[in-house]
C-alpha cells in the first residue's frame, strides 16, 4: 500500500497569512494526487485533483505543486472560513490512500 | 448540479448486517465510478471500496479490511449504490460516504452528505 504522510499534523495562523501543507508518498503516483477540505461536521470537499488543478467554484487562493512523491497544499489570505482538516488523497492505485489530515486553526 | 444521498445509516449489533443506499442526480450515473469512503468518529478518511462504470461491467474493488464482509452494487434503474455490510465489527463504526469519480481525471470530485452506522452491543 502507499502510505501518505501529511504535515504538519496540526497548524495555527494567523488572518492574512500564507500556509503550506505538505504531502508525502512512499512511491510515487504520478500525478494522481488530489486536495480535500473537510469542516467540522461536514463531508469532505474535493479542492485541487492531479496536483494542481481547482476544482470549479474553488477560490484561487488554493493552489497546489509537487511532483513525483512531494506535494504541497498552499492557502493564501488565510480567512477564518479556512478553518477545516485538509487532507491528501493518492488514486494511483489500490488501495487508494489518504493522510492523516492537517488541521488548521486560526491563531 | 450532482446529488449524491446516503441513507441507511443505523445501530447495529456485533455480527449483524446492514445495506447503505448512496442515491444519484444530477447526472449519468452509469457513466461513472463510484466509490465509498468511511471516517471513524475522530479518525481520519479510509477508503472503501469502487464500482466502475457501466463501460467496465460494474466490476468492483475493495478495501482489505472490509474484502469478503462488504459488497458494493448498483440498481441503474434507480440511480443507486449501494453498500452490503455483513458480519460488521465494532471498528466498522463510521460516517460512510459516497463519491462520484471524474470521467476524465479520475478524482473524487462529489461528495454526499454521509450516514452514521454504528456497530455496537
Amino acid at each position: 500500500d502507499i502510505q501518505m504522510t501529511q504535515s504538519p499534523s496540526s497548524l495555527s495562523a494567523s488572518v492574512g497569512d500564507r500556509v503550506t501543507i505538505t504531502c508525502r508518498a512512499s512511491q510515487g503516483i504520478s500525478n494522481s494526487l488530489a486536495w480535500f477540505q473537510q469542516k467540522p461536521g461536514k463531508a469532505p470537499r474535493s479542492l485541487i485533483y492531479a496536483i494542481f488543478n481547482l476544482q470549479s467554484g474553488v477560490p484561487s487562493k488554493f493552489s497546489g505543486s509537487g511532483s513525483g512523491t512531494d506535494f504541497t497544499l498552499t492557502i493564501s489570505d488565510l480567512q477564518p472560513e479556512d478553518v477545516a482538516t485538509y487532507y491528501c488523497q493518492q488514486y494511483n492505485s489500490y488501495p487508494i490512500t489518504f493522510g492523516q489530515g492537517t488541521r488548521l486553526e486560526i491563531k | 448540479e450532482v446529488q449524491l444521498v446516503e441513507s441507511g445509516g443505523d445501530l447495529v449489533q456485533p455480527g449483524g448486517s446492514l445495506r447503505l443506499c448512496c442515491a444519484a442526480s444530477g447526472f449519468i450515473f452509469s457513466d461513472h465510478y463510484m466509490e465509498w469512503v468511511r471516517q471513524a468518529p475522530g479518525k481520519g478518511l479510509e477508503w472503501v471500496g469502487r464500482s466502475r462504470n457501466k463501460a467496465n461491467s460494474y466490476t468492483t474493488e475493495y478495501a482489505a479490511s472490509v474484502k469478503g464482509r462488504f459488497t458494493i452494487s448498483r440498481d441503474e434503474s434507480k440511480n443507486s449504490l449501494y453498500l452490503q455490510m455483513n458480519s460488521l465489527k465494532t471498528e466498522d463504526t463510521a460516517v460512510y460516504y459516497c463519491a462520484r469519480i471524474n470521467s476524465r481525471w479520475h478524482d473524487f470530485d462529489s461528495w454526499g452528505q454521509g450516514t452514521l452506522v454504528t456497530v455496537s452491543t
